[in-house]
């Protein structure tokens, strides 16, 4: 079956701008996660959506970021006022199952940022 | 307390040796510890993982040793092969939550 995709695959913008990064996770996959994977921070994790509950928004880096899950699926990653050290490769995940398992994350191919 | 530490950063092996990676952890509530490899241009892919419970975990040529006192675990590589030429991630979580990452691997395996 289909695995989580992202979209775009790449973005260039410019400082101040917003971006919006998108992430289809794997049908039926309750769990959501994003990370970012930058050369001098490795991969980080910015916010964990599970079901219906209240999502762990503990990673964002700042109140720039924020991040949506519509409907239990799709999710979006807002970038408003973008900077150059937002520039990295965000990345998303999806688990089949509910908090207290332990089931693989599958990630995504990411989304590659580059702030100018 | 939620980081986990890993080395080396970089790492050549031989076709046909063994590589080893190493990571530490703190926070001894982590009950989960997975392996991902991952190649330029993918996002991150399980390799193997395993719980504190056991000591050691094995699924073909890689093999998960865990000391739970020593708050350390590694990821053996026998007979390495230039396929297995990327980067490896050791990372951390509990019940199923956020994975904490180490810092990465950088493998290259010489023919």
């Amino acid at each position: 079956g289909a695995g989580v995709s992202q979209s775009p695959s790449n973005k260039v913008t410019e400082k101040g701008k917003d971006v919006e990064l998108r992430c289809d996770p794997i049908s039926g996959h309750t769990a959501l996660y994003w990370y970012r994977q930058s050369l001098g921070q490795g991969l980080e994790f910015l916010i964990y959506f599970q079901g219906n509950s209240a999502p762990d928004k503990s990673g964002l880096p700042s109140d720039r970021f924020s991040a949506e899950r519509t409907g239990g699926s799709v999710s979006t990653l807002t970038i408003q006022r973008t900077q150059q050290e937002d520039s990295a490769v965000y990345l998303c995940a999806s688990r089949e199952g509910s908090g207290g398992t332990y089931n693989e994350q599958f990630f995504g191919p990411g989304t590659r940022l580059t702030v100018l | 307390q939620q980081q986990v530490k890993q080395s080396p950063q970089s790492l050549i092996v031989q076709k046909g040796g063994i590589s080893i990676i190493n990571c530490a952890y703190e926070n001894t509530a982590f009950d989960y510890f997975p392996w991902y490899q991952q190649f330029p241009g993918k996002g991150p892919a399980l390799l193997i993982a395993i719980r504190p419970d056991v000591s050691e975990k094995k699924e073909g040529r890689f093999t998960i040793s865990f000391n739970k006192s020593a708050k350390q675990f590694s990821l053996h590589i026998m007979d390495s092969q230039p396929g297995d030429s990327a980067t490896y991630f050791c990372a951390a979580s509990t019940q199923g939550g956020k994975l904490i990452f180490g810092q990465g691997t950088e493998l290259s395996v010489k023919p």
